[in-house]
């Protein structure tokens, strides 16, 4: 019964490599994000979806591209992966846009790129 | 632009006494202040939130905060912390308007000695 999942949890891949992560909610929620969190532990948004439609789109390389299919799913593709890349991405929902409601993390996906 | 700092990089506390996480917050109209907490490997969970009204405001888990506008702080209690509260705990502030979006401080990591 997981309110926020994300697939896989670990993902360790060569540079240059294109590689997915894909996230559901089961919660009903119209807004999913996708945050990234560094090696010091410091989070930051990149994207925010909402009803499929891409409302935050915060100073991220063209190489990360999201989509979601549905208002249940947003996936984050990465072409040409770089070592910079490596990190955690947290996958997370809301009930709506434009009014601040709580938003629920997925587990998390720690990416390693050799 | 909004921001959040969290002073304490790293705080260890013995098991049963009190704890205080600060945080404070830089943000021109009324705040809407979280707390979440990562245990090690995990995502993000929800400890409390403050959206309005009382500024006292109770969590999960034991843990509450307390709103001062006039200090612009959103300060984490818990009056006797358990070896299970070892995590890591971020304050975050949430922006309204065309796309709700957290801005996270950077995190206060807090070690429980038994």
């Amino acid at each position: 019964d997981t309110a926020v999942s994300q697939t896989p949890k670990y993902l360790v891949t060569q540079m240059g490599n294109d590689k997915s992560i894909k996230c559901e909610q089961n919660l009903g929620h119209d807004t999913m994000y996708w945050y990234k969190q560094d090696s010091k532990k410091f989070l930051k948004i990149m994207f925010s979806y909402n009803n499929k439609e891409l409302i935050i789109n915060e100073t991220v390389p063209n190489r990360f591209s999201p989509k979601s299919p549905d208002k249940a799913h947003l996936n984050l593709h990465i072409n040409s992966l770089e070592l910079g890349d490596s990190a955690v991405y947290f996958c997370a929902s809301s009930g709506t846009s434009g009014s601040i409601e709580t938003q629920y993390f997925g587990p998390g996906t720690r990416l390693l790129v050799l | 632009a909004q921001s959040v700092t969290q002073p304490d990089i790293h705080i260890t506390v013995s098991e049963g006494a009190s704890l205080e996480l600060r945080c404070n917050y830089s943000y021109g109209a009324t705040p809407y202040l979280f707390w979440y907490v990562q245990s090690p490997g995990q995502g993000l969970q929800l400890l409390l939130k403050y959206f309005s009204g009382d500024t006292l405001v109770q969590g999960i888990k034991g843990f509450e905060a307390e709103f001062k506008r006039s200090q612009s702080s959103f300060n984490l209690r818990k009056p006797s912390v358990h070896w299970s509260d070892a995590a890591e705990y971020f304050c975050a502030v949430g922006l309204t308007g065309t796309a709700s979006k957290l801005t996270f401080g950077t995190g206060t990591r807090l070690q429980v000695t038994l």
